[in-house]
């Protein structure tokens, strides 16, 4: 089983759907879990990090994350042509530590 | 505004070559990073370094060698470029107290023929 699990895609919305991203994990020590978002020709930029348990909300994101059922999400809320891009989840145990990737989810936002 | 530079966004190279891959941050940051992305196998880590003249090895270092002599530049080396290391090279960096938080250059794309 690999560490973090997380469908590629693609996923085709059409303008104003919610989208939701999701990634499963299967080491128990992570306490950091991340979104980063990589538009195309683009490197990865940080879009959200959660420590711990909980929900965290940014604007039209939230991420969601189960430490209990080891499953995170992102939820993107009227979602814009301009989130076209592809969404990868990252995780780590500490806030020194390597991250690691999912393989990321591509998104397109129809309009 | 924070930055992260790589050398070049194209590369082309032959097979046998020693390929030098340059990253520079402006952030002052301990932490830097190579990765690769393939499609299909995400980003996988090459070599990372905690701070001047220190590597670690990551996930899959085999073929690649760095160099950190200055604080803000971390240097991946192909010591013999093969194909199979035709891919999207992404340099990053971190403070170590935020290392969730990593900011990536544009990437360097290196076609080995």
């Amino acid at each position: 089983q690999k560490e973090v699990e997380q469908d590629p895609g693609p996923l085709s919305v059409p303008e104003g759907a919610i989208v939701s991203l999701n990634c499963t994990y299967s080491n128990s020590a992570f306490q950091y879990f991340m979104w980063y978002r990589q538009y195309s020709r683009k490197g990865p930029e940080l879009l959200m990090y959660t420590y711990s348990s909980g929900n965290k909300e940014d604007g039209r994101f939230t991420a969601q994350v189960d430490k209990s059922s080891k499953y995170i999400s992102l939820f993107i809320r009227d979602s814009q042509p301009s989130d076209s891009a592809t969404y990868l989840c990252a995780m780590s145990p500490g806030s020194n530590y390597k991250l690691t990737f999912g393989k990321g989810t591509l998104l397109t936002v129809n309009p | 505004d924070v930055k992260v530079t790589q050398s070049s966004r194209y590369l082309v190279k032959r097979t046998g070559e020693k390929v030098f891959l340059e990253c520079v941050q402006d952030m002052d940051h301990e932490n830097m990073f190579w990765y690769r992305q393939d499609p299909g196998l995400g980003l996988r880590l090459i070599y990372f370094s905690y701070d001047v003249k220190m590597k670690e090895k990551g996930d899959i270092p085999e073929g690649y060698s760095v160099s950190r002599e200055k604080k803000e530049r971390f240097s991946l080396i192909l010591e013999s470029a093969s194909t199979n290391q035709t891919s999207m090279y992404l340099c990053a960096s971190s403070r170590p107290d935020r290392g969730h938080e990593q900011y990536f250059g544009p990437g360097t794309r290196l076609t080995v023929t």
